[in-house]
């Protein structure tokens, strides 16, 4: 059981460059979020969903896309980097309601 | 005002010292209280989740959680160098949909000294 994983640890892209972050659980999870961690902000909620088919926007959405096309799976996209995208995100799961949320290691994202 | 407000720290304390960190909120509407514990370059680990009013105890660590204060604390008693790290507090509340809302405080960097 490895519970959830995020590839890469580390990317940096240049200003305007695209890419995928991926995220992945083996808990049968409904609920998959995705945050960013920034100093003194917090965990801020970019995107979530609650089952496979189904996502909706969070706190910070504006530069990302997300589907879930398996209960598994829940891969984040960078449309176009900006510096201000810099940051290290996080990918959570956990079961449908209230309850504890899942972190998993992060995705340390540099944009020069 | 934010919704969730933590203070930042650093706050070191000696080894043995009973730490006490607290978060205050806003929002009434939240049901349920939980402590994050966040080493250097990790994802945030639960390590009590609370719900209401009152205490919970696990081995060194006690959650209290005061609803009419608006006001949640974490007491870690006979503090180790390994309980230092981040500490995150957050709170949810039910959404749209059946869904619920989490808030994270901005964390409480603690070092214990040996």
């Amino acid at each position: 059981n490895a519970g959830v994983t995020q590839t890469p640890k580390f990317q940096v892209l240049k200003t305007g460059q695209s890419m995928t972050l991926q995220c992945a659980q083996d808990m049968n999870h409904e609920y998959m979020s995705w945050y960013r961690q920034d100093p003194g902000m917090g965990l801020r909620l970019i995107h979530y969903s609650v089952g496979a088919g189904i996502t909706d926007q969070g706190e910070v959405p504006n530069g990302y896309n997300v589907s879930r096309s398996t209960t598994e799976d829940f891969p984040l996209r960078l449309l176009s980097a900006a510096p201000s995208q810099t940051s290290v995100y996080f990918c959570a799961s956990k079961v449908a309601g209230a309850g504890e949320q899942f972190f998993g290691p992060g995705t340390r994202l540099t944009v020069l | 005002q934010k919704e969730v407000e933590q203070d930042p720290g650093p706050l070191s304390v000696p080894e043995g010292a009973i730490v006490s960190l607290n978060c205050t909120y806003s929002n009434s509407a939240f049901q349920y209280f939980m402590w994050y514990r966040q080493y250097s370059r990790k994802g945030p680990e639960l390590l009590m989740y609370t719900y209401s009013s009152g205490n919970k105890e696990d081995g060194r660590f006690t959650a209290q959680v005061d609803k009419s204060s608006k006001y949640i604390s974490l007491f870690i008693r006979d503090s180790q160098p390994s309980d230092s790290a981040t500490y995150l507090c957050a709170m949810s509340a039910e959404g749209n949909s059946g869904t619920y809302k989490y808030i994270f405080g901005t964390g409480t960097r603690l070092k214990v000294l040996a």
